[in-house]
Order: C-alpha cells, then sequence, then structure tokens
C-alpha cells in the first residue's frame, strides 16, 4: 500500500496570512505513462463531508478559489492558502489515486491563530 | 444538481449484518464508477471500496475484503454496501463518493454524500 504521510499535524494562521502544509507518499504517484502526478487535496470542514479542491497535484476543481493551490511531484507535495480566509477552518486531506487501495494522509488542521 | 444520500445506518451487535444504500441524483449514475469510504469518529478518512460502472468489477480495502460485499442497481441509481461480521473497529461514518470521470471506474472521486453513522456495539 501507498502510505501518504501529512505535516505538520495542525497549524494556526493569521487571517490574511499565507498558510501552506505537505504531504509525503511512500513511492511516487506520478505515471511514467502521461507524466501525472495521481494526487488530490481535499478539505473537510466540522460536520461535513470531504470537498475535492485539487487534482492531478496541482488542477483546482472548478469553483475553488484561486487562492488555493498545489504544487510537487513523484512524492512530495504541498498545499498552499495564500491568504487564510475564516471559512477555510478545516482539516486538509491528501489521497493519492494512482492505484488501490487509496489512501489518504491523516490530516492537517489549520486554525485561526 | 449532482446529489448522493445515504441511508442504513444504525446500532448494530458486533457478528451482524447491516446494509448501506447511496441513492444517486442529478447525473447518469450508469456512467460512473462509485466507492465507499468510511470515518471513524475524530479519525481520518478511510477508503472501504469501489465498484465500476456496470457492476462487474470491484477492489475492496484489506480491511473489509471478505465482510463487505458494494453492488449498485442502475435501473434505481442505487448504490448498496453490504456489511457482514460486523467488527467495533467498523464503526465510522460511512460517505459514498462519484467517480470524477465517466470511465469504467475513476480513482478518483469528487461529489460525497453526507454520509450515515454505523455504530457496532454490544
Amino acid at each position: 500500500d501507498i502510505v501518504m504521510t501529512q505535516s505538520p499535524d495542525s497549524l494556526a494562521v493569521s487571517l490574511g496570512e499565507r498558510a501552506a502544509f505537505n504531504c509525503k507518499s511512500s513511492q511516487s504517484v506520478l505515471s511514467s505513462s502521461n507524466n501525472k502526478n495521481y494526487l488530490a487535496w481535499f478539505r473537510q470542514k466540522p460536520g461535513q463531508p470531504p470537498k475535492m479542491l485539487i487534482y492531478w497535484a496541482s488542477t483546482r476543481e472548478s469553483g475553488v478559489p484561486d487562492r488555493f493551490s498545489g504544487s510537487g511531484s513523484g512524492t512530495d507535495f504541498t498545499l498552499t492558502i495564500s491568504s487564510l480566509q475564516a471559512e477555510d477552518v478545516a482539516v486538509y486531506y491528501c489521497q493519492q489515486y494512482y492505484t488501490h487501495p487509496l489512501t489518504f494522509g491523516g490530516g492537517t488542521k489549520v486554525e485561526i491563530k | 444538481q449532482v446529489q448522493l444520500a445515504e441511508s442504513g445506518g444504525g446500532v448494530v451487535q458486533p457478528g451482524r449484518s447491516l446494509r448501506l444504500s447511496c441513492a444517486a441524483s442529478g447525473f447518469t449514475f450508469i456512467n460512473y464508477g462509485m466507492h465507499w469510504f468510511r470515518q471513524a469518529p475524530g479519525k481520518g478518512l478511510e477508503w472501504v471500496a469501489v465498484i465500476s460502472y456496470d457492476g462487474y468489477s470491484a477492489y475492496y480495502a484489506d480491511s473489509v475484503q471478505g465482510r463487505f460485499t458494494i453492488s449498485r442497481d442502475n435501473y434505481k441509481n442505487t448504490l448498496y454496501l453490504e456489511m457482514s461480521s460486523l467488527r467495533t473497529e467498523d464503526t465510522a461514518v460511512y460517505y459514498c463518493a462519484k467517480g470524477y470521470w465517466s470511465d469504467p471506474m475513476s480513482f478518483l472521486v469528487d461529489i460525497w454524500g453526507q454520509g450515515t453513522m454505523v455504530t457496532v456495539s454490544s
């Protein structure tokens, strides 16, 4: 199984400031056939189901604000929120969809400082 | 709009069975692979199973292999999860989710239902 590891476990950032957190996979999720990274980011607000923000490691889903950006390749990835808003308080999960079993990182909890 | 509505959760004793349903609307159900995920109280997300658009292929997490069965009824636009030999560690909110692409079995998902709680306890 591909193990996904996120860091830090939690992060407190002031409103309007930048938040960045990481995700590392135990093996590459970069496909040699299409040169795409099979890595997605989800946001889960309290009491709600997850919402997909980013796929192919850096492609924003339709309707997702452009303050969210994803980067990285192979085994190391980052999600950046350029200017934290109050509604961004949530737990963020990375997930690989390169192969089954699909696996998630443990999550990064983002709070307001 | 795309909607997924899970039902069938509840409290069940260890060793017993339970069937969850997921009613889909707002999209052409038969075109998409579908997934079940779960989230234990206060814990992270865990993938459970996926089924192809036509119902002929499925994959399972090792933790549920041989105990859970995913199926679908494309006439009723409904996804199912038959759970047997339930254990206390199966206690979780169970979510169904839609494959992102209209291919036989998209491993990327986009829309999730609100979830249904399953509690396994004596």
